[in-house]
């Protein structure tokens, strides 16, 4: 099956912004693999942010926004935020089965 | 409000078995594709299973392939995940998760497999 990669780890300034990005083994990512960003919290299940590539929940802060970057699914945060502090996983599909990305681990300092 | 409680994780031995359970409510359950997601401890987060409305189609991390079997239950609200032949790597927190766009998660259960 395929591997997804992610940054393993990246810090961002209170009120900077960060871009997060998520690799395909297989090329380039689409929209046909229907990127998903969770965000995760110590002790807590995923929460998702973005499906879609772009499309936000309604609890999705209007700081998050999702994309395609140069071959790669992408998150970036604008107006970082103390409470953004978590891990960040991309989820892409692939004829039927899904790979969930390492994780980034997004510090704000 | 919506809700998945997962249940069934516990101790157990190495080639031993478990059955996972996650109760929905709050929403449309039988409209939605489900879904079974661990976390190893201290790893990140790993899919392992989708099933569709009717059961009708099931995919598997190649993983759980012959171990794993996810089904559920339309009139009760509930999704299930047996597991067989379970090997220490199988150690993890499982959560249940679902809705039109993953929009729901559990709080998950911990399986631990040792000897």
């Amino acid at each position: 099956q395929a591997m997804v990669t992610q940054e393993p780890s990246l810090t961002v300034s209170p009120g900077g912004t960060v871009t997060l990005t998520c690799d395909s083994s297989t090329g380039a990512v689409t929209s046909g693999h229907y990127p998903y960003w969770f965000q995760q919290k110590p002790g807590q299940g995923p929460r998702t942010l973005i499906y879609h590539t772009s499309k936000k929940h309604s609890w999705t802060p209007a700081r998050f926004s999702g994309s395609l970057l140069g071959g790669k699914a992408a998150l970036t945060l604008s107006g970082a935020q103390p409470e953004d502090e978590a891990e960040y996983y991309c989820l892409l599909l692939y004829s039927g089965y899904w790979v969930f990305g390492g994780g980034t681990k997004l510090t704000v300092l | 409000e919506v809700q998945l409680v997962e249940s069934g994780g516990g101790l157990v031995q190495p080639g031993g078995s478990l059955r996972l359970s996650c109760a929905a409510s709050g929403f449309t359950f039988s409209n939605y594709w489900m879904t079974w997601v661990r976390q190893a401890p201290g790893k990140g987060l790993e899919w392992v299973a989708n099933i569709k409305q009717d059961g009708s189609e099931k995919y598997y991390v190649d993983s759980v392939k012959g171990r794993f079997t996810i089904s559920r239950d339309n009139a009760k609200s509930s999704l299930f995940l047996q597991m067989n032949t379970l090997r220490a790597e199988d150690t993890a927190v499982y959560y249940c998760g679902g809705g039109s766009y993953l929009d729901y998660w559990g709080q998950g259960t911990l399986v631990t497999v040792s000897s």
